[in-house]
C-alpha cells in the first residue's frame, strides 16, 4: 500500500531533551513537509522540502531541525530550544512543493512532561 | 484580515440535513483551493478540491467566487458519519505552501 508513515504515534519527552520524529512515504513524491496543530487551532508549516538535501523554514521554524537525505525520508528534530514542543505534529507529502493536494500520515503526538 | 477565516462552529444538525461552510481568503493571487477533512485526534484528508466553475461529488458541492474571495461547501442529506472538523485551504501568495483554515466543526445527530 502507498502511503505516508509517522512513528511514533505517542511521544513522551522530558523538557531539555531533542528528540527526533519520523516520516515516510513511498508515493514517490518529491515536496514533503511538517505542520503542527495545537487544540482548537489550524496547522502551521514547520518546514518543507521540494527536494533531497534541500528544505525551507516554514512559519514556525524556530526549535526544529530537518533533513532530506532521502526522497523518502523527513525526519523532523524538535530540539530543547523549542519552548512550546506538546503538540499533534503532521507529517505531509505532495508530488511538488507549492499548489499541489497534500497527503498527510497519522501524525505524532509530542507531550513534554 | 486573517489569511484563510473559517465560522468554527460547531454546526450542530440533525440527519438529513442540508448544512453550508463558508470561508473567506485574503490573498487574490491564491490559485489552487481545497476543502479537507479531519476527525477526531486524526490526520486531514482531501475530501475535495475547489474549482472555478464549483464541482460536485455525491452529497458534496463546492463553489469558488474569486471576485468576494470566498469559498464555500454544501453537504446535502447529512449522515451521522459527517461529523468532522472542516478545513478551508488556499496557497499562499507565493504559491509556495498552503494555507489551512482552522476549522468548521459539524456535528451530526441522529
Amino acid at each position: 500500500d502507498g502511503g505516508i508513515t509517522q512513528s511514533p504515534k505517542y511521544l513522551f519527552r522530558k523538557e531539555g531533551q531533542n528528540v527526533t520524529l519520523s516520516c515516510e512515504q513511498n508515493l514517490n513524491h518529491d515536496a514533503m513537509y511538517w505542520y503542527r496543530q495545537d487544540p482548537g487551532q489550524g496547522l502551521r508549516l514547520i518546514y518543507y522540502s521540494q527536494i533531497v538535501n534541500d528544505f525551507q523554514k516554514g512559519d514556525i521554524a524556530e526549535g526544529y531541525s530537518v533533513s532530506r537525505e532521502k526522497k523518502e525520508s523527513f525526519p523532523l528534530t524538535v530540539t530543547s530550544a523549542q519552548k512550546n514542543p506538546t503538540a499533534f505534529y503532521l507529517c505531509a507529502s505532495s508530488t511538488r512543493q507549492g499548489s499541489d493536494t497534500q497527503y498527510f500520515g497519522p501524525g505524532t503526538r509530542l507531550t513534554v512532561l | 484580515r486573517k489569511e484563510v477565516e473559517q465560522d468554527p462552529g460547531p454546526f450542530n444538525v440533525p440527519e438529513g440535513a442540508t448544512v453550508a461552510f463558508n470561508c473567506t481568503y485574503s490573498n487574490s493571487a491564491s490559485q489552487s483551493f481545497f476543502w479537507y477533512r479531519q476527525d477526531c485526534r486524526k490526520e486531514p484528508k482531501l475530501l475535495m478540491s475547489v474549482y472555478s466553475s464549483g464541482n460536485e461529488d455525491g452529497r458534496f458541492t463546492a463553489q469558488l467566487n474569486r471576485a468576494s474571495q470566498y469559498i464555500s461547501l454544501l453537504i446535502r442529506d447529512s449522515k451521522l458519519s459527517d461529523s468532522a472538523t472542516y478545513l478551508c485551504v488556499v496557497t499562499n501568495q507565493a504559491g509556495t505552501a498552503l494555507i489551512f483554515g482552522k476549522g468548521t466543526t459539524l456535528s451530526v445527530s441522529s
